[in-house]
């Protein structure tokens, strides 16, 4: 089955500049790779998602990069800032399965 | 519109109860899943619902554990003979689902199962 493997498990950062977070996975048949940010005691909540079919994606200050060959996507986040401050998890679906595979998560930082 | 809700918020329970954790997912929404969140971890799979096909069970830790969802709604989680590390919040989400392409997953507020 699919297996997602995120890094770094915490991530600290001067807010102002970027934070990257990255995810490999295993199942080269997903298709779909949503990341979702949790606050504490909160709902895990969609920020950006994307499909095999594109390589990247930007909303405002988050990005998403996806190398299909190697098998794994990034998470950007430029001028970072305290709101930023969560649990980050990475997710591969699609393929061969139909619910997603999520990463351990990284808890972001954000000091003013 | 209404959002993925679930019920109770909280419950706390002995060792050896059984407990009902309900989820309401979003009007429309053909896949139902169930995930685990223990205290500062990860999302753990627990069970998929999809339309009228065989849930996939896969994710279940044990057969304590085991769900329904009647009518292709509302889904019910049920943990029989509770273990204290079966303490976690247990998320539901639901979505579209169209065929083979996934979906955006929406997520309830959870509940926070605490076993004594």
């Amino acid at each position: 089955g699919e297996n997602v493997e995120q890094h770094p498990s915490t991530l600290s950062v001067q807010e102002g500049d970027s934070a990257v977070i990255k995810c490999t996975y295993s199942d080269s048949a997903s298709n779909y790779f949503p990341w979702y940010k949790q606050e504490l005691g909160k709902r895990p909540q969609l920020i950006i998602d994307i499909r095999s079919n594109v390589g990247e994606k930007k909303d405002q200050r988050i990005a998403v990069t996806l190398n299909k060959t190697a098998k794994h996507f990034s998470l950007h986040i430029t001028e970072t800032q305290p709101e930023d401050s969560a649990v980050y998890f990475c997710a591969a679906g699609g393929g061969s399965q139909g619910n997603l595979i999520f990463g351990k998560g990284t808890k972001l930082s954000v000091k003013p | 519109g209404a959002g993925v809700s679930q019920s109770p918020s909280n419950k706390v329970t002995e060792k050896g109860k059984d407990v009902e954790l309900r989820c309401d997912p979003i009007s429309g929404h053909t896949a139902l899943y169930w995930y685990r969140q223990s205290l500062g971890q990860g999302l753990e799979f627990l069970i998929y619902f999809q339309g009228n096909s065989a849930p996939d069970k896969s994710g279940l830790p044990s057969d304590r554990f085991s769900a329904e969802r009647t009518g292709g709604s509302v889904s019910t989680l049920t943990i029989q003979r509770t273990q204290q590390e079966d303490s976690a919040v247990y998320l539901c989400a639901s979505s579209l689902a169209l065929g083979l392409t996934q979906e955006t997953q929406y997520f309830g507020p959870g509940t926070r199962l605490l076993v004594l």
